[in-house]
């Protein structure tokens, strides 16, 4: 168990809907990442939040949008679904930013299939 | 961000020593390689992280050149379980962002 959770686990949902995913990063750490992995794919970057604050954006669509809050648990929004956003959604949390201190934990993952 | 070049995929049996190498040609001065490991379905862990020469622990063994252009990650006999797919990645010693490649996949037989 990293200390990372996502939820939900899995969600099925229509085209055209929107969805929001939940992530709680571990105890003490500031940083959350979001990444995409669609299937037989690479890990996506999508976005990085720090303290609040986006720190920095990687492929990230504009119907995605995301946001740390005060408590550090972060959500990623996806909207306008379509069936290529079918994939596996991690979350990943770290102490800081600045390298070496940085070692990233990855959640479990939230599978998102959209029908 | 340095570009990584791994192989896409290696086979090995168990009790093997599997020795996954990353290139890593543009690395810069303030640049660290990291090693991550992933199972199906589940998210990259975190397995052994080198600056230069050799570092080892529990899991794994990260062997650096003197010009950096490359690392070795080193799995000892290898089991089933090893089964996954290895990433390296080159993070900067300012602010970080993982980046991750197409990685490398070990499939151990028996």
């Amino acid at each position: 168990d990293s200390g990372v959770t996502q939820t939900p686990k899995h969600l099925i949902t229509a085209t055209g809907q929107r969805v929001t995913l939940r992530c709680s990063p571990r105890s003490g750490d500031l940083s959350v990442y979001w990444y995409q992995q669609s299937l037989d794919q690479g890990l996506q970057f999508l976005i990085q939040y720090y303290n609040g604050e986006e720190r920095a954006k990687g492929n990230i669509l504009e119907r995605f949008s995301a946001q740390q809050f005060p408590d550090l648990h972060s959500e990623l929004n996806l909207s306008s679904l379509e069936l290529g956003d079918s994939a596996l959604y991690f979350c990943a949390s770290s102490v800081g930013v600045e390298f070496p201190d940085t070692e990233a934990f990855f959640g479990q993952g939230t599978r998102l299939t959209v029908v | 961000l340095a570009k990584t070049t791994q192989p896409i995929s290696m086979d090995s049996y168990e009790g093997q020593e599997v020795n996954i190498t990353c290139s890593h040609n543009n690395i810069a001065t303030n640049d660290y390689i990291t090693w991550y490991q992933q199972f199906p379905s589940q998210g990259p862990r975190f397995i052994i992280q080198g600056y230069k020469t050799k570092v080892t622990n529990e899991v794994a063994s990260l062997f650096i050149p003197a010009d950096r252009k490359s690392s070795t990650l080193s799995l000892p006999r290898v089991s089933l379980s090893d089964t996954a797919v290895y990433y390296c990645l080159v993070q900067n010693t300012g602010f970080q962002k993982l980046v991750f490649g197409t990685g490398t996949r070990l499939l151990v037989s028996p």
